[in-house]
């Protein structure tokens, strides 16, 4: 099946620095990848839709100038928090799109803001 | 838009019991529905989907899910739960549009499987 990996799996950061999280399809080209936030015992949330070779498209809410994805070629998505701090600090997932419809997850990274 | 509604947050059960985790879903589209599970700090497993056709689907490690559209359900179940099948599951819907797939998840539903 289609792989996702997700790097690094767990950071921890100080307040006002910055944190990359990459994402990558490993076996398989991904025009339009996700990226979902979750909190501790709480459900996925939509952050932005990353399309290769365009701007992300991002949900109500989440501030595109501190959270920057980029998506610069078919397997790579990446998001960047900028000048993070302990509210940012969550479990950060991606998925790509293989085929027409299914998702594949990437296992996910641990942020810790202090 | 679309809303699911998972409205069980925990379902404790023994082992080798049956389970039935439900899920109800709105939308103003036709929609494709998932179930999937997550394991502690882990990402997300797919379990099953359904896409068109049957409304019985099954998945992997022994669960299956019923579509009922009148109801606008996708119930998960498993006749026989292990110790093994205790983790977070989500049921998830997104949009047949193709410019719009990204997933709308339920809150989850945590299984505890006791021995």
């Amino acid at each position: 099946g289609a792989v996702v990996s997700q790097h690094p799996s767990r950071v921890i950061c100080k307040s006002g620095t910055s944190v990359k999280i990459e994402c990558r399809s490993l076996d398989f080209q991904a025009t339009t990848m996700f990226w979902y936030r979750q909190f501790p015992k709480k459900s996925l949330m939509l952050m932005a839709t990353s399309n290769e070779g365009s701007k992300a498209t991002y949900e109500q809410g989440v501030e595109k100038d501190k959270f920057l994805i980029n998506h610069a070629s078919l397997t790579l998505s990446t998001l960047t928090v900028t000048s993070a701090h302990p509210e940012d600090s969550s479990f950060y997932i991606c998925s790509a799109i293989a085929g027409a419809y299914e998702q594949y997850f990437g296992p996910g990274t641990r942020l810790t803001v202090t | 838009a679309q809303s699911v509604t998972q409205l069980d947050s925990q379902v404790p059960v023994f082992e080798e019991a049956p389970v039935e985790l439900r899920c109800n879903y709105s939308s103003s589209v036709s929609v494709y529905l998932f179930w999937y599970v997550q394991y502690p700090n882990q990402g997300l497993q797919l379990l099953l989907k359904y896409l068109s056709g049957s409304t019985l689907v099954k998945g992997i490690n022994g669960f299956e899910a019923e579509f009922n559209k009148s109801q606008t359900s996708f119930h998960l179940r498993k006749p026989s739960v292990h110790i093994s099948d205790t983790a977070e599951y989500f049921c998830a819907v997104s949009g047949m549009d193709t410019g719009r797939r990204a997933l709308t998840f339920g809150s989850g539903t945590r299984l505890q499987v006791q021995p």
